[in-house]
């Protein structure tokens, strides 16, 4: 039973590059989420699914594009690689109406822009 | 707005101790509240929950209790374990909701030595 999983689980970037973190689910979840965790600072959301072929911006989106062709996947797309963004990177789903069912992580993408 | 805040850690215990982390949040309506634990290297799983005022969580000898008075849902275990150390995340979903969007706390490093 995979779940949620991340890959890659780690990348250095140089300063403008661009890279897609990739993100699938095999529950069957309708909703996806991109979260940041920088130290200190817990996780903050910057995109997010509620189906495929919608998205939406969350608290932080700046630098950053989604897509959601599928249910399965929830690609996440960083076009000019900034030193700010570097930090850990996890996806999630959620199956139900989401107001308290839980959230499935992956394992997290580490990314380092230099 | 809607925000999660825990206490600063780390918390270094002996092994046995008695455990409580705190958290406030402040929310619109009636949110519902979650423990996540996160594990060296992995992503985050959900602990425990509670969805409306005085409910009690508990999983794994863990237990936070909805105080709805005091804007609190401390987290509490009677005795800790070597293999209980981790990261710990308050988190809250808003009471109108319905797209399971989280908002966490900074989270809480707890190291318990033997």
């Amino acid at each position: 039973n995979a779940g949620v999983t991340q890959t890659p689980k780690f990348r250095i970037l140089k300063i403008g590059q661009s890279m897609t973190l990739q993100c699938a689910q095999d529950m069957n979840h309708n909703y996806m989420y991109w979260y940041r965790q920088d130290p200190g600072m817990g996780l903050k959301l910057i995109y997010y699914s509620v189906g495929a072929g919608i998205t939406d911006k969350g608290e932080v989106p700046n630098g950053y594009n989604v897509s959601r062709s599928t249910t399965e996947d929830f690609p996440l797309r960083l076009e000019l690689a900034a030193p700010s963004q570097t930090s850990v990177y996890f996806c999630a789903s959620c199956g139900t109406t989401g107001h308290n069912s839980p959230l499935h992580f992956g394992n997290g993408t580490r990314l380092t822009v230099t | 707005g809607n925000s999660v805040t825990q206490m600063e850690g780390p918390v270094t215990l002996s092994e046995e101790a008695f455990l409580t982390i705190n958290c406030t949040y402040t929310a619109t309506g009636y949110p519902s509240l979650f423990w996540y634990v996160q594990y060296p290297g992995e992503g985050l799983q959900l602990l425990l929950k509670a969805t409306k005022a005085d409910d009690k969580g508990s999983n794994k000898g863990f237990e936070a209790t909805y105080r709805k008075e005091t804007t609190s849902f401390h987290l509490e275990k009677g005795s800790v374990q070597v293999s209980d150390s981790a990261v710990y995340f308050c988190a809250l979903t808003p009471g109108s909701s319905n797209t399971g969007k989280l908002i966490f706390g900074q989270g809480t490093t707890l190291q318990v030595k033997p």
